[in-house]
C-alpha cells in the first residue's frame, strides 16, 4: 500500500525548534518529487516546500524562507523538515504530499494524514 | 506570484442536484508547449487530508465517481458535481501548478447539503 506517514509534531515555544519526519512505504520514493503543505486551524491549505528526487533542488514559500529547511534520505524513504524561529502563524498541520508523476513536480495525489504543530508560549 | 481565487465561498445543494465550483487563476495556467492547464482540483473532509480528484484542469483521478468533473481552460475553471451525494460534503480547492515547481492553492469553496 502506498503510504505516508508524518511525525514530530508537537508544542513549541515561539522562537524554537521542531523537525518533522515523514517515512514513505509502497511506492520507489526516490523517483518523486515530495512536498509539505501546511493548514492552519480552520484555514486553507498552503504550500510550504518541496524537493527534488536527489535532493539537489529545493523550493519555499516566501513566508518560510530562511527558517525551514526540507531534506530527504532516499536510503531510509524518508523526507524531513527542520522548521527553526518557529511563529504563532507556523501553527497548522503539517502534510507531506507527493507529486503525481516521477521526475516531475505535479499535482499532490499521495498525501499523509498530517501532525499537529503548535507554537505558543 | 500566481494568486488563485474561487467563488462561491460555500454552497448548499440539494441531494442529487448540480453543484459548481469555479476557480480563477491571475494569470493564464496553459501551457502552449503541450496544451495542458496546469489545474487540480481537491476534496477534503473533515478531519482528512486532501484527496485529488482532477488534474490537467479535467482528468478525473483513478477511482473519482464520474459525477466529478472538471472544465475551463486558461484563467477560467469549473468543477461540477453533477448530482450531489451525502459523501460529497466537503471542502474543495483548486491548485495551479504552472508555476511548478512552485504551488498556489485557492482559498476553498465549502459544499454542504440543502
Amino acid at each position: 500500500e502506498v503510504q505516508l506517514v508524518e511525525s514530530g509534531g508537537g508544542l513549541v515555544q515561539p522562537g524554537g525548534s521542531l523537525r518533522l519526519s515523514c517515512a514513505a512505504s509502497g511506492f520507489t520514493f526516490s523517483s518523486y518529487w515530495m512536498s509539505w503543505v501546511r493548514q492552519a486551524p480552520g484555514k486553507g491549505l498552503e504550500w510550504v516546500a518541496n524537493i527534488k528526487q536527489d535532493g539537489s533542488e529545493k523550493y519555499y514559500v516566501d513566508s518560510v524562507k530562511g527558517r525551514f529547511t526540507i531534506s530527504r534520505d532516499n536510503a531510509k524513504n524518508s523526507l524531513y523538515l527542520q522548521m527553526n524561529s518557529l511563529r504563532a502563524e507556523d501553527t497548522a498541520v503539517y502534510y507531506c504530499a507527493r507529486g503525481q508523476t516521477p521526475w516531475i513536480p505535479d499535482a499532490f495525489d499521495i498525501w499523509g494524514q498530517g501532525t499537529m504543530v503548535t507554537v505558543s508560549s | 506570484d500566481i494568486v488563485m481565487t474561487q467563488s462561491p465561498d460555500s454552497l448548499a445543494v440539494s441531494l442529487g442536484e448540480r453543484a459548481t465550483i469555479n476557480c480563477k487563476s491571475s494569470q493564464s495556467v496553459l501551457y502552449s508547449s503541450n496544451n495542458k492547464n496546469y489545474l487540480a482540483w481537491y476534496q477534503q473532509k473533515p478531519g482528512q487530508p486532501p484527496k485529488l480528484l482532477i488534474y490537467w484542469a479535467s482528468t478525473r483521478e483513478s477511482g473519482v465517481p464520474d459525477r466529478f468533473s472538471g472544465s475551463g481552460s486558461g484563467t477560467d475553471f469549473t468543477l461540477t458535481i453533477s448530482s450531489l451525494q451525502a459523501e460529497d460534503v466537503a471542502v474543495y480547492y483548486c491548485q495551479q501548478y504552472y508555476s511548478t515547481p512552485l504551488f498556489t492553492f485557492g482559498p476553498g469553496t465549502k459544499v454542504d447539503i440543502k
